[in-house]
C-alpha cells in the first residue's frame, strides 16, 4: 500500500513568485492534515481537511495561503505571492477516520521543503 | 490555548545511558497521545500511541511511554539508548485535530 506522498520534495522559488504543494494522502483515509516546520521550531499545525472540507484551518498564518481538497482525495496548498518567511518544511499527514472522530494515528509523507529567496 | 510542551530542546547522552524526554500537553477531556521520531533524512514515523488502557505503553526500538492523566504528561522512556537512536522525537496531542510539540533533538554519542 502507498503512503502518503507529497510533491515536490523540495522547491526553490523567488519572493512573490506563486507555489503549489501537492499532497497524495493514503487511499480510503478521510482526514488530511498540512504542517509547517520552520528550522529549529515546532511543526506548527496549518489546517485539517475531513475528506472535501476544511474542518480547522485556524493554523493558516495568512491569506496568501490556499488549500484546497477538490473530490476529497489528493489535496494542494498554494502559497501566492511567497514571502521569505514562507520557509519551511512542509508536511501532509492522513488518518482514517474511525468512530466519527479523527482521533487515530497519522501518517506523514516526507515533506517539501520550501525556499523561498 | 491548548499546547504541547517538550521540555528539553536538546539532548546529548552516550550510549547506554538512560533516557527520559518530557512532554506535557494542556487539553482538556479525552485524548490520544504519540511519540514520533524522524531519523536523519526520513520522515516523521509513530513510535508509539496511547489511546486507553494500560497507561504504560510501549513502543518498537525499546521505547515506552508512561501517560499520567494527573499530570497531563506522557513521557518517553528508554532504559538504556543506542548510536541509531539519534534522531528528532515529537510529541503529540490528538483531541480531533493532531498538534505537536516542538520536537526533542536526541544525539546519542558512540
Amino acid at each position: 500500500e502507498a503512503g502518503v506522498t507529497q510533491f515536490p520534495s523540495h522547491s526553490v522559488i523567488e519572493k512573490g513568485q506563486t507555489v503549489t504543494l501537492r499532497c497524495d494522502p493514503i487511499s480510503g483515509h478521510d482526514n488530511l492534515y498540512w504542517y509547517r516546520r520552520v528550522m529549529g521550531k515546532e511543526i506548527k499545525f496549518l489546517l485539517h481537511f475531513v475528506k472535501e472540507s476544511k474542518q480547522d484551518e485556524s493554523g493558516m498564518p495568512n491569506n496568501r495561503f490556499l488549500a484546497e481538497r477538490t473530490g476529497g482525495t489528493y489535496s494542494t496548498l498554494k502559497v501566492q505571492p511567497a514571502e521569505l518567511e514562507d520557509s519551511g518544511v512542509y508536511f501532509c499527514a492522513s488518518s482514517p477516520r474511525q468512530g466519527g472522530t479523527a482521533n487515530t494515528e497519522a501518517f506523514f509523507g516526507q515533506g517539501t521543503r520550501l525556499t523561498v529567496v | 490555548a491548548q499546547s504541547v510542551s517538550q521540555h528539553n530542546h536538546h539532548v546529548i547522552l552516550s550510549e547506554a545511558a538512560s533516557l527520559e524526554l518530557g512532554c506535557n500537553y494542556s487539553y482538556g477531556g479525552t485524548v490520544n497521545l504519540f511519540w514520533y521520531v524522524q531519523y536523519p533524512g526520513q520522515h516523521l514515523q509513530l513510535l508509539l500511541k496511547y489511546f486507553s488502557g494500560d497507561p504504560l505503553v510501549k513502543g518498537i526500538k525499546g521505547f515506552e511511554a508512561e501517560f499520567i492523566k494527573s499530570k497531563f504528561s506522557f513521557n518517553l522512556r528508554k532504559p538504556s539508548v543506542q548510536w541509531s537512536d539519534t534522531a528528532e522525537y515529537f510529541c503529540a496531542v490528538n483531541n480531533n485535530d493532531m498538534r505537536f510539540g516542538a520536537g526533542t533533538r536526541l544525539t546519542v554519542k558512540p
